[in-house]
């Protein structure tokens, strides 16, 4: 069975500019949750679909956004990029929504701004 | 709310010595407890984890880990270690509740280095 995949693995975008990152996750998997890792603050969680609905949310701006597809895939958007959020995001999935369902993780996508 | 504080961010061992690597957590509610394993330019693989039952849980590549409610503690021990361990660790927690707060809250993460 595949596993967790990302699209881009590796972007690059300029301060200011939108970024929309993609995620595919398990067949069969409904949940996709989406992560930030940083050196300074390591990882933090951003938001969790389930069934094209947002199921728990993070403590980023508003500028952080996404959304599910009918077929579980989901991407995430983040607009007026700035420096700090030069990160990777990765995305992990899981059959259902709720703490008992095990999380697999994407290899993530490695997003530079300048 | 939970949190996860993880002792030492650099952690050196000898090829074959103990590896410990330490993990305690804070939640308002009976925790779940993971330990992730990340190598350079990769995602994070789920080493072991503990739900309900069993205090000691053993997972994949040797590693173990033992929850003690007493101490809230959850450290990841392996008897030898191999060069391929080397790597970042991180420790996890999320609440058992049926609520919608379970999201995963990892700590800062330690990374592994293991000496010929």
């Amino acid at each position: 069975k595949a596993g967790v995949t990302q699209t881009p693995r590796y972007l690059i975008k300029t301060r200011g500019q939108q970024v929309t990152l993609s995620c595919s996750p398990i067949s069969g998997h409904r949940s996709v949750s989406w992560y930030q890792q940083t050196p300074g603050q390591g990882l933090q969680f951003l938001f969790e679909y389930f069934s094209e609905t947002q199921r728990n949310k993070g403590n980023f701006p508003g500028r952080f956004s996404g959304r599910q597809f009918s077929n579980s895939r989901s991407e995430m958007n983040v607009s007026t990029l700035e420096l700090g959020d030069s990160a990777l995001y990765l995305c992990a999935s899981s059959l259902g929504s709720g703490p008992t369902y095990e999380q697999y993780f994407g290899p993530g996508t490695r997003l530079t701004v300048t | 709310a939970q949190s996860v504080t993880q002792l030492g961010s650099h952690v050196s061992v000898s090829e074959g010595a103990l590896v410990l690597l330490r993990c305690n957590y804070s939640s308002s509610v009976p925790p779940y407890l993971f330990w992730y394993v990340q190598y350079p330019n990769q995602g994070l693989q789920l080493l072991l984890k503990y739900t309900t039952g069993a205090t000691l849980v053993k997972g994949i590549n040797g590693f173990e880990a033992e929850f003690k409610k007493s101490e809230t503690s959850f450290h990841l021990t392996k008897p030898s270690a191999h060069m391929s361990d080397a790597a970042e660790y991180f420790c996890a927690v999320r609440a058992n509740s049926g609520g919608s707060n379970y999201k995963l809250t990892f700590g800062k993460g330690t990374l592994l280095t293991v000496n010929p």
